[in-house]
């Protein structure tokens, strides 16, 4: 079956600190992938997103490459801040799968 | 535009009583699916509902179940609790015929606590 798996957190940065967080997923199909960030007491949000090989999805500095070659999907900021401290989530869907399956989340602290 | 909304925040419950969540998608948006999230198992997708009918469903229990009305507000049902129900329960929509996952929205979740 499909799945994802992150690198284990927690993860504590100082602020303007570069920021890698590894991903690399198993799919049955041709994937789309995805970054997902959750705020503390919020739902989850899309941060950026790639649907084919060596496609690189970038929001609010936060980039990732999709490298179909090694299945992977990590995602790279090169100057954390504060605001930046939350869960990361690195996710695929296949297909017409209308579901997404999900990695463990990595926590992120950035300290000042 | 209001964004996915879900009730209530936090809920109680103890073992063995059902229970009912409740989702409102953001307006035009006819699909809602549901997942579950726990510290130990991660996210996981529940069901999917569009135009009242489930047209996907994750590795659950039949204990599990949902709904969707025809104004697109759909309900998740869970019988017969048990303690490792306890969860956040996160409800998402999109618009009908879109891709997944660049058009999803999440709302902030119920937090189920079983005793």
């Amino acid at each position: 079956g499909d799945s994802v798996t992150q690198m284990e957190g927690p993860v504590t940065l100082s602020e303007e600190a570069f920021l890698t967080i590894n991903c690399t997923y198993t799919a049955t199909g041709y994937p789309s992938l995805f970054w997902y960030v959750q705020y503390p007491g919020e739902g989850l949000q899309l941060l950026l997103k790639a649907t084919k090989a060596d496609d690189k999805g970038s929001n609010k500095g936060f980039e990732a490459t999709y490298r179909k070659e090694t299945t992977s999907f990590h995602l790279e900021k090169g100057s954390v801040q504060v605001s930046d401290s939350a869960v990361y989530f690195c996710a695929l869907s296949v297909g017409s799968a209308r579901q997404l399956t999900f990695g463990s989340g990595t926590q992120l602290t950035v300290l000042p | 535009k209001a964004g996915v909304t879900q009730t209530p925040r936090y809920l109680i419950k103890t073992r063995g009583q059902q229970v009912t969540l409740s989702c409102s998608p953001i307006s035009g948006h006819r699909s809602v699916s549901w997942y579950q999230q726990t510290p130990g198992q991660g996210l996981q997708f529940l069901f999917e509902y569009f135009s009242e009918t489930q047209r996907n469903k994750g590795n659950f229990p039949g204990r599990f179940s949902g709904r969707q009305f025809s104004n697109s507000r759909s309900e998740m049902n869970v019988s017969t609790l048990e303690l490792g129900d306890s969860a956040l329960y996160l409800c998402a929509s999109s618009p009908a015929g879109q891709g997944l996952g660049e058009k999803l929205f999440f709302g902030s979740g119920t937090q189920l606590s079983v005793l």
